[in-house]
């Protein structure tokens, strides 16, 4: 079946570091691939997405490709701040099916 | 713009006893999911539901109920609780079924 794996965390890094996480996954379809974002306490919220293969998702700083190729959709921002210490879960959906989620990747960010 | 809305945020059980944790949406929203959190699990789709009158099991619907009597309402019933189903749980709501999902806040469920 349809599943996503993503890099295990933590990641630690310092103020204006670059980061990636690391998603790939595996599919049957042609899935819409996304990067979900959840702050300490809060629930998940959209961050970016892309539905078709060379498609680039971004906002925030934050950007991700979709590599129909190597069936991988790396998150990844230059320079990365305190406030974007969180989870960041990368999901996606196949063939208009629920959102399959990765385990989650946290990210804690120092100055 | 309250989105998805999710009650109680916490709650304490005891093994065997029922509850409702309850989801509204106010998005006019045809789809609705029930997500468990876990540490080191990510998120699991309990139940879900792609318009009113109609809901399907997800990967782990065992112990939890659901209906859709309106567009609006998306309860997830607990009807003998477990400590296995300590856990945190999100209710998402989205145009579609592959659309972008709209996450409630969570509702923390200790079961003693």
């Amino acid at each position: 079946g349809d599943s996503v794996t993503q890099m295990e965390g933590p990641v630690t890094l310092s103020e204006e570091a670059f980061l990636t996480i690391n998603c790939t996954y595996t599919a049957t379809g042609y899935p819409s691939l996304f990067w979900y974002v959840q702050y300490p306490g809060e629930g998940l919220q959209l961050l970016l997405k892309a539905t078709k293969a060379d498609d680039k998702g971004s906002n925030k700083g934050f950007e991700a490709t979709y590599r129909k190729e190597t069936t991988s959709f790396h998150l990844e921002k230059g320079s990365v701040q305190v406030s974007d210490s969180a989870v960041y879960f990368c999901a996606l959906s196949d063939l208009g099916t629920a959102l399959i989620f990765g385990k989650g990747t946290t990210l804690s960010v120092s100055s | 713009n309250a989105g998805v809305t999710q009650t109680p945020k916490f709650q304490v059980l005891k093994t065997g006893q029922s509850m409702t944790l309850q989801c509204a949406q106010d998005m006019n929203h045809e789809y609705m999911s029930w997500y468990r959190q876990d540490p080191g699990m990510g998120l699991r789709l309990i139940h879900y539901s792609v318009g009113a009158g109609i809901t399907d099991q997800g990967e782990v619907p065992n112990g939890y109920n659901v209906s859709r009597s309106t567009t609006e309402d998306f309860p997830l019933r607990l009807l003998s609780a477990a400590p296995s189903q300590t856990s945190v749980y999100f209710c998402a709501s989205s145009y579609k079924a592959a659309g972008e999902l709209f996450f409630g806040e969570g509702s923390r469920l200790t079961v003693l």
